[in-house]
């Protein structure tokens, strides 16, 4: 069976500060992996998607991930974060026609 | 439409009363999907469609959930005898798929819930 972790379920930085967001996946055969951005009273939007290739995956809004079989992660990195950038995200697998999700984990971002 | 839309975006019910949740996929998208939110659980997958096969219901909580899709576009998610613990933001996504494990790349664009409270 396929899981998510999510390691922290909040995070809390300074505006302007980089950031990192922990993913950790068990699965038994090919990861697709990506992440979600919930905002406020909002549905998921998609921020990045990792299928194959490259294993560092820009998204928007300036944010990346990268790709670490060995490790079995997908961490989510922004290198200086916006007040805008608060809100809930959230790592999925996708091993066949359904996501996965993690917990999720809140980020928010200080002035 | 140009996204996924949800209806209603709020709905208090008392418990033990039938609810209907709507999904509006976003248009030529074959694959619907339904998962619940809930404080501490994260996103739970219920079900989902993909255009005449047989849906995918292993994730409905119980027999008091059900969910149909007709005409391959609009889908209601029915919950009867609500519950407390069936309090939750209801959340409808669809994509574009041809099935057979081909669409893993696709993406699933998600609505912006339906917020039921059972009370």
């Amino acid at each position: 069976a396929q899981s998510v972790t999510q390691l922290d379920s909040q995070v809390p930085v300074f505006e302007e500060a980089p950031v990192e967001l922990r993913c950790n996946y068990s699965s038994s055969v090919s990861v697709y992996l990506f992440w979600y951005v919930q905002y406020p009273n909002q549905g998921l939007q998609l921020l990045l998607k990792y299928l194959s290739g490259s294993t560092l995956v820009k998204g928007i809004n300036g944010f990346e991930a990268e790709f670490n079989k060995s490790q079995t992660s997908f961490h989510l990195r922004k290198p200086s974060v916006h007040i805008s950038d608060t809100a809930e995200y959230f790592c999925a697998v996708r091993p066949a026609e359904k996501l996965v999700f993690g917990k999720g984990t809140k980020l928010t971002v200080n002035p | 439409g140009a996204g996924v839309s949800q209806s209603p975006s709020n709905k208090v019910t008392e418990k033990g009363k039938d609810v209907e949740l709507r999904c509006d996929p976003i248009s030529g998208h074959t694959a619907l999907y339904w998962y619940r939110q809930s404080l501490g659980q994260g996103l739970e997958f219920l079900i989902y469609f993909q255009g005449n096969s047989a849906p995918d219901k292993s994730g409905l909580p119980s027999d008091r959930f059900s969910a149909e899709r007709t005409g391959g576009s609009v889908s209601t998610l029915t919950i009867q005898r609500t519950q407390q613990e069936d309090s939750a933001v209801y959340l409808c996504a669809s994509s574009l798929a041809k099935g057979a494990g081909r669409d893993v790349g696709n993406t699933i664009y998600f609505g912006e819930g339906s917020w039921l409270t059972v009370v």
